[in-house]
């Protein structure tokens, strides 16, 4: 079993619908997550990060924490054709190592 | 004002050459990384320095060595290079708690032909 588990996708939804993004972890005592976004041939870049259980909403994102499950989720409301990349879930495992997903790539089309 | 930077951003090179890239970040941040992430975009943790001290050595072949002269700069030295080394590396960083994550380095991609 990965540590950090993601669907590939694609994933693809219509402009200003709502993307679901998933990931669940197999470490139980994980309390770090983080939401990267990465543009074909770019670097991650930081979204969100949430350690506790439930909502946590910026802007047009919102992490999603469920610990008693072990997944974590992130929802695009109004999805954009900008929004359109790979999005990594990653969990911190000890000191100040993340561990990544494989990542979900997510279309949104016009 | 690159947060960090590392250099180059695309190197090829044959089987058996011996590479080195290059990363610096000016953020302040106590800890640098290198990560590997393969054609199907898996990031994996090579190395961790804190404060020039290495941390976490995940692992790698004993051709990979990295060093870090300083808290702000560290190097990916790799030896005899394979064809499966062909992958893109990146350098990120972090400070204290990881609150903020990681910051990460445009990458290098490294082609071994």
């Amino acid at each position: 079993q990965k540590e950090v588990e993601q669907n590939s996708g694609p994933l693809s939804v219509p402009e200003g619908a709502i993307a679901s993004l998933n990931c669940t972890y197999s470490d139980r005592g994980s309390q770090s997550f983080f939401w990267y976004r990465q543009y074909s041939g770019k670097s991650p870049e930081l979204i969100m990060s949430i350690y506790s259980n439930g909502d946590k909403e910026d802007g047009r994102f919102t992490a999603q924490l469920n610990k008693a499950s072990q997944y974590v989720s992130l929802l695009i409301r109004d999805s954009q054709p900008s929004d359109s990349a790979t999005y990594l879930c990653a969990v911190r495992r000890g000191f100040q190592k993340l561990v990544f997903g494989t990542g979900t790539r997510l279309l949104v089309s016009p | 004002d690159t947060a960090v930077s590392q250099t180059p951003k695309y190197l090829v090179t044959q089987m058996g050459n011996d590479k080195s890239i290059k990363c610096e970040q000016n953020l302040g941040h106590d800890t640098m990384y290198w990560y590997k992430q393969d054609s199907k975009k898996f990031l994996k943790i090579m190395f961790s320095y804190n404060n020039k001290e290495l941390i976490i050595n995940e692992t790698v072949p004993n051709r990979f060595s990295p060093k870090s002269p300083d808290k702000a700069h560290l190097n990916l030295h790799i030896n005899s290079l394979e064809l499966g080394d062909s992958a893109v590396y990146f350098c990120a960083s972090s400070q204290g708690d990881l609150r903020f994550g990681y910051t990460f380095g445009s990458g290098t991609r490294l082609t071994v032909v």
